[in-house]
């Protein structure tokens, strides 16, 4: 079946620094990835979605100049947490898209963590 | 704007018991898809049970089945012989079909399993 990397795993930062997340479909091209963040016990809250080629579309209240999403090819997504702070600790995930509405592959999440 | 409902927060079953996790969602729409996501303490996504919802008969994957009542905006899941797997959170998921190719999420039921 589908497969989705996303790495790393597991993300330490100082605060200031930026980090990068990448989400890579390993057999098959993702014409669509979204990008979603997840607090302990809450659901998914998506935060991008990225079109290969275009820039990312951003949902109401996230800032695109903070969390930059790059979709340079069909089978590869980043995600790029800049000037990293506290708050912005959190389990990221991303999913992409076949685009032919079977489903939705996930990545398995990054849990960032910024001291 | 689509709309996701989950309204037990917990459920518990008793292993070999059979469950049901409520969805309701509200949608304008007359075609569109919708889905049952697993989160495993590991915290991947995986794909459970997808619906279309231009299709009456009701989806089935082993030991996991909808009842999907379109007027009532309704797709609940059952999960028979439950299993101690089957602990996880369960997320229903709306998508429209065409346009936007983002999933709507509802907030999640934990789903206990006692031996």
């Amino acid at each position: 079946g589908a497969v989705v990397s996303q790495h790393p795993s597991w993300v330490i930062c100082k605060s200031g620094t930026s980090v990068k997340i990448e989400c890579r479909s390993l057999d098959f091209q993702a014409t669509t990835m979204f990008w979603y963040r997840q607090f302990p016990k809450q659901s998914l809250m998506l935060m991008a979605t990225s079109n290969e080629g275009s820039k990312a579309t951003y949902e109401q209240g996230v800032e695109k100049d903070k969390f930059l999403i790059n979709h340079a090819s069909l089978t590869l997504s980043t995600l790029t947490v800049t000037s990293a702070h506290p708050e912005d600790s959190s389990f990221y995930i991303c999913s992409a898209s076949e685009g032919r509405g079977y489903g939705y592959t996930f990545g398995s999440g990054t849990r960032l963590t910024v001291v | 704007a689509q709309t996701v409902t989950q309204s037990q927060p917990e459920m518990s079953v008793q292993e070999a018991e059979t469950v049901t996790l409520s969805c309701t969602y509200d949608t304008s729409e007359s075609d569109y898809y919708l889905f049952w996501y697993k989160q495993p303490p590991s915290r991947q996504m995986i794909l459970v049970i997808r619906q279309e919802a231009y299709k009456q008969q009701n989806a089935t994957e082993n030991r996991f089945s909808v009842n999907f009542q379109k007027a009532a905006k309704s797709f609940s899941l059952k999960i028979s012989d439950s299993q101690l797997g089957d602990a996880a959170m369960y997320f229903c998921a709306y998508r429209q079909k065409g346009g936007s190719e983002k999933l709507v999420f509802g907030k999640g039921t934990k789903l206990t399993v006692n031996p």
